[in-house]
Parts: C-alpha cells; structure tokens; sequence
C-alpha cells in the first residue's frame, strides 16, 4: 500500500530524444521528489514538487504531482548523454515523516 | 550551506565482523536523519529514521542498529555482519523544521561482506 511502482524500469534511447517515466501509488503522498543518481554516488535531487496539480520545470526536465496525489511524472526533453544514471522517484506520505522511494529508472543514451 | 558527509566510503568485511558507518551534517541544526539500503540495480529501502537525539525508528528488522549521539551525527552498526548486509548504504537529512520533505544525501557507502 505504501510502495511505489515506478515504470519503465529502464529505457535505451538516443541523444535527442525526450524521456518520460512515473511514479504510482495506492496511497496520498503530500510531496513527490525526482532524483538522479550517477553510479557510485547518492542521489542528487531534481525537482521537488508540493502541491496536488503542480508543474515544475528545471531546465530540461519537467514533473508534474498528480492531481490523486497518488501519481507522479517525470519528463525530459532533448536527452543528452550526461542523463545517464539512475532516476528514483520519492514520495512523503501524508501523514507520516519518512519518504518512500520507487525502484528506479536506468536511463541510457545513446549518442 | 548544508552538507552531509558519511564515511567510510568503502568497506570490505568478513562474515561476523562488526559494523560501524558514520553520518555527520553541517550547516543545519535538529535535522531529521535517515539511513537507506540500496541493493545492486535496486532502489532505496529504508532503515532506520531519527527526529531527534536518541530517538530511532527502525523500518525493518534485521541485524543492523542505529544511533544518534549528537545533533547532527547519525551511526550505523551491527555487531556481527552477515553476506547478506552487503549494499551501498546512503545516509540522508532532512529540515526538521519546515518538513519540506526534501531529502539530502551523502556518497553513500559501500559495504562488502565476504
């Protein structure tokens, strides 16, 4: 009920190319997070987003927090070859502190 | 600024052998803190979390404990490793106050149990 199911689990695409990946849930989260995670370091966040309905962009990429609070996307546009890396979702459900994150994404592109 | 720093960055153990990883942040006071699993290609499973001083929840049962002696410091430990604790393990802050939900993490640390 508190996991996260995050699709696809991994894309091979080419330089150019736009991304897309989400995030589900059967529960409310009141914060969903993007992270990116190079091989051998921790995640670094990408955007964090607020409010049920909300859009944010930072630079090429875009998420957007589902208007259920259950969902979350996350895209990006003209990939390049440093979006290599591991992308993780994350979700602070509503009523507790701690954070759930999905399995991940495995982004490789190619140039 | 903030920062976050855990240690070592690798670790190469024997079976039974004990465990002791370290978490410290800077620039930042009552911090939420976090310790994270992540198996190979796998995602992020959580630990243990500490709102304060002494106080740790833990998420899962297993052979590892934690603690959180000061502030801002936060140590992972088991007194007899098993082959399967190996893992990169993240430690993680988070504002205390505002509960803005962001979390920050360190390099992680990579554990090798043999």
């Amino acid at each position: 009920g508190q996991q996260l199911n995050q699709s696809p689990q991994s894309m091979f695409i080419q330089e150019g190319e736009d991304v897309s990946m989400n995030c589900t849930s059967s529960s409310i989260f009141n914060t969903w997070l993007w992270y990116k995670q190079d091989p051998g370091e921790g995640p670094v966040l990408l955007i964090a987003l607020y409010k049920a309905g909300e859009l944010t962009s930072n630079g090429r990429l875009t998420a957007q927090f589902g208007i259920t609070r259950k969902d979350s996307f996350l895209n990006i546009s003209a990939s390049i070859p440093s979006d290599v890396g591991i992308y993780f979702c994350a979700g602070r459900l509503y009523n507790n502190n701690d954070m759930r994150f999905g399995a991940g994404t495995r982004l490789t592109v190619k140039p | 600024s903030q920062t976050i720093h855990q240690w070592p960055a690798t670790l190469v153990q024997p079976v039974g052998s004990p465990l002791s990883l370290e978490c410290t942040v800077e620039g930042t006071s009552n911090p939420n803190l976090y310790w994270y699993r992540q198996a190979a290609g796998r995602g992020l499973q959580l630990l243990f979390y500490s709102v304060g001083i002494g106080q740790i929840s833990s998420e899962v049962p297993q052979n590892l404990s934690a603690s959180r002696p000061q502030d801002r410091q936060f140590i992972l430990s088991s007194k007899k490793l098993l082959l399967s604790d190996s893992g990169f393990y993240l430690c993680a802050w988070s504002d205390g106050w505002e509960s803005t939900g962001e979390l920050f993490f360190g390099e992680g640390s990579r554990l090798t149990v043999l």
